[in-house]
């Protein structure tokens, strides 16, 4: 079955320190992988995604991600966190059978402290 | 440009109650998705649509739940009756083309349903 997995509910750091949010994959084939962010009352919103090419992905507001096929994990990256990226973060991987339909992992929560 | 925009943002209904919810997508968004999000977990695919085409709802219960998609724009997602394990928030999105092209789901602020 395909699946992603966040193996952590929330992760806390302090502002100005890196940060990271873990994902791993489970796919037949090459996948397409993503990451969306879910501010509080809002919808998702797109960060970054991983199709193909190089292994180290940027995407908005400083975020970036790198893929490791070896290790199957697309884990979310950033060097400096602020308080403003506090929020729900979600990983997906493209549905291999369907390739318009997205298969989100659990969330995890980012907490950002002054 | 106007995003995806959804209503009622908030909905609390008692059990076997009919509750309906509208999506308008982001102009000229050929594809539709409505997902279910339950408390704690990640988004889940109930329907997709290729303009006024259902292409995928093998995930809608289709005991109570519909959704129809006229002239490929607006979308509605009804569940008549209503159970206490439908509480959830319905999120819409809309894409310009494929995932495997575009990459990129817009989605609505999402409404949440509370059944009694």
């Amino acid at each position: 079955a395909q699946s992603v997995a966040q193996p952590e509910d929330q992760v806390n750091v302090a502002e100005g320190n890196p940060l990271t949010v873990k994902c791993t994959y489970s796919v037949s084939g090459n996948p397409y992988l993503f990451w969306y962010v879910q501010y509080p009352n809002r919808g998702l919103q797109f960060l970054l995604k991983y199709i193909t090419g190089d292994n180290l992905v940027k995407g908005s507001y400083g975020f970036e991600a790198e893929f490791n096929k070896s290790q199957t994990s697309f884990h979310l990256k950033k060097p400096s966190a602020l308080v403003s990226d506090s929020a729900l973060y979600f990983c997906a991987v493209r549905d291999m059978r369907d390739t318009d339909k997205l298969i989100f992992g659990t969330g995890t929560r980012l907490q950002v402290f002054p | 440009e106007a995003g995806v925009v959804q209503s009622p943002r908030y909905k609390i209904i008692e059990k076997k109650q009919p509750v309906a919810f509208w999506c308008n997508p982001i102009s000229g968004h050929n594809t539709l998705y409505w997902y279910r999000q339950n408390l704690g977990q990640g988004p889940e695919l109930l329907i997709r649509y290729e303009n006024e085409e259902a292409v995928d709802d093998s995930q809608l219960p289709k005991d109570r739940f519909s959704a129809e998609r006229l002239k490929g724009v607006d979308s509605t997602l009804k569940i008549q009756p209503a159970e206490l394990g439908d509480s959830a928030v319905y999120l819409c999105a809309s894409s310009l083309g494929l995932l495997a092209t575009t990459g990129e789901l817009f989605f609505g602020e999402g409404s949440r349903l509370t059944v009694l």
